[in-house]
């Protein structure tokens, strides 16, 4: 019930392509989707969240689409660029939790130049 | 400003022997959180601090787990009588007043091996 499950577990995408990720999710409480960012050898920083009142949420090349009836949401990097290289983590947390994030295993994200 | 500091970086320890990791949140954050990051999969969840009080502490996996922060600034992890199961990259990470949507700003890490 607490478990976001991400996929894939790695990726390959071509400079200039479209990168996707996805997250499922089972806790109908859960009301905050983070995605972070991270670097070898650096901490996890927050790129984007969304609620799921909205379908969708567009950040530069970043963009969240939510589908609260399938419980899932999804991050597409548009343009995605060698700078890109890195470990995405979805998360979520419920109002009942009002603190603790519940993170996926991750997806390391290569962009081949 | 200065983001969240983590001191040491790496700690190399042998089992049985004792650790104390150390965190400098951003200042005027209230609430530090402790996770742990295993190879290949996301943080978990150890303790959760606001101000100088440990607010849920159920992450923590057993007794040799032990947080503190005094002056609801600067916090501590210690752990005991170390395992090799130990070993992991210890995140701390600080957030203005800990709600829920509240960004948690993350440190670098301490990378732990036990050996």
């Amino acid at each position: 019930q607490q478990q976001v499950k991400q996929s894939p577990q790695s990726l390959i995408v071509q400079k200039g392509g479209i990168s996707i990720i996805n997250c499922a999710y089972e806790n109908t409480a859960f009301d905050y989707f983070p995605w972070y960012q991270q670097f070898p050898g650096k901490g996890p920083a927050l790129l984007i969240a969304i609620r799921p009142d909205v379908s969708e949420k567009k950040e530069g090349r970043f963009t969240i689409s939510f589908n609260k009836s399938a419980k899932q949401f999804s991050l597409h990097i548009m343009d995605s660029q060698p700078g890109d290289s890195a470990t995405y983590f979805c998360a979520a947390s419920a109002v009942n939790s009002n603190y603790q994030l519940i993170w996926g295993a991750g997806t390391k994200l290569i962009i081949k130049p | 400003g200065a983001g969240v500091s983590q001191t040491p970086s790496n700690k190399v320890t042998e089992k049985g022997k004792y650790v104390e990791l150390r965190c400098d949140p951003i200042s005027g954050h209230t609430a530090l959180y402790w996770y742990r990051q295993s190879l290949g999969q996301g943080p978990e969840f150890l303790i959760y601090f606001q101000g100088t009080g440990a607010a849920d502490d159920s992450g923590l996996p057993n007794d040799r787990f032990f947080a503190v922060r005094p002056e609801g600034s600067v916090s501590t992890l210690k752990i005991q009588r170390t395992e090799r199961g130990d070993s992991a990259v210890y995140l701390c990470a600080s957030s203005l007043s800990g709600g829920g949507r509240d960004t948690q700003y993350f440190g670098p890490g301490t990378r732990l091996t036990v050996l």
